[in-house]
């Protein structure tokens, strides 16, 4: 089953920031996160593991709550850059890596 | 180090034929992913393999299949296509478990 994302979309201005919400009904042992740029593959921004390991990008900030089945992804200070389609995947102990439907983001000048 | 190549880029098929998708990881890459992805569906997981090995599959028709080489090269075959097959198809590879997927460009197939 597919995770959940919110919003489905955002937009911002230079600067402020976002949060984008991920979860799953299912118990979860890791959660990644990619962004995708119109015409683009997708690109890897993060991983939360279990327990408290995380892997990615030293200026994306997200979280992981094991106990809700809920990740978070930070977007502080938005930049034009930050623009595109940001996708959550979550892995459950069938150790498949399932995607959401995406959350828009457009920031403008 | 080379990206995810996936070829061909672009397919024009018209339903009931079939259709095979190269993809060609990352070195060092044994494991290989396969993704649809449709307007407004996000990204739909169709199977993964580990070492030539099936390990995972998505809720897809069986008329969607793929297989691994032992180089780790991968292939995923469509037949009788339909109109809904029509999709960006992506390949993603990694290292091992809890390692970053990285993907390909995609193959754009279009069903007519």
């Amino acid at each position: 089953q597919q995770p959940v994302q919110s919003p489905q979309a955002v937009i911002l201005r230079e600067g402020e920031d976002a949060v984008i919400n991920c979860s799953s009904s299912k118990a979860l042992y890791s959660v990644h996160w990619y962004r995708q740029k119109h015409g683009e593959a997708p690109v890897f921004l993060m991983i939360l593991l279990k327990g408290g390991e995380q892997k990615g990008h030293e200026k994306i900030s997200a979280s992981f709550n094991e106990k809700k089945q809920q990740s978070s992804l930070y977007l502080t200070a938005s930049q034009l850059s930050y623009s595109g389609t940001y996708f959550c995947g979550t892995e459950d102990a069938g150790n498949m890596l399932t995607f959401g439907g995406g959350t828009r983001l457009m920031v403008k000048p | 180090k080379a990206g995810v190549t996936q070829t061909p880029r672009y397919l024009i098929k018209t339903r009931g034929q079939q259709v095979t998708l190269s993809c060609s990881p990352i070195s060092g890459h044994r494991s290989v992913s396969w993704y649809q992805q449709t307007p407004g569906q996000g990204l739909q997981f169709l199977f993964e393999y580990f070492s030539e090995t099936q390990r995972n599959k998505g809720n897809f028709p069986g008329r969607f299949s793929g297989r691994q080489f032992s180089n780790s090269r991968s292939e995923m075959n469509v037949s009788t296509l339909e109109l809904g097959d029509s999709a960006l198809y992506l390949c993603a590879s990694s290292g091992d478990r809890y390692s970053p997927l990285h993907f390909g460009n995609g193959t754009r197939l279009t069903v007519t």
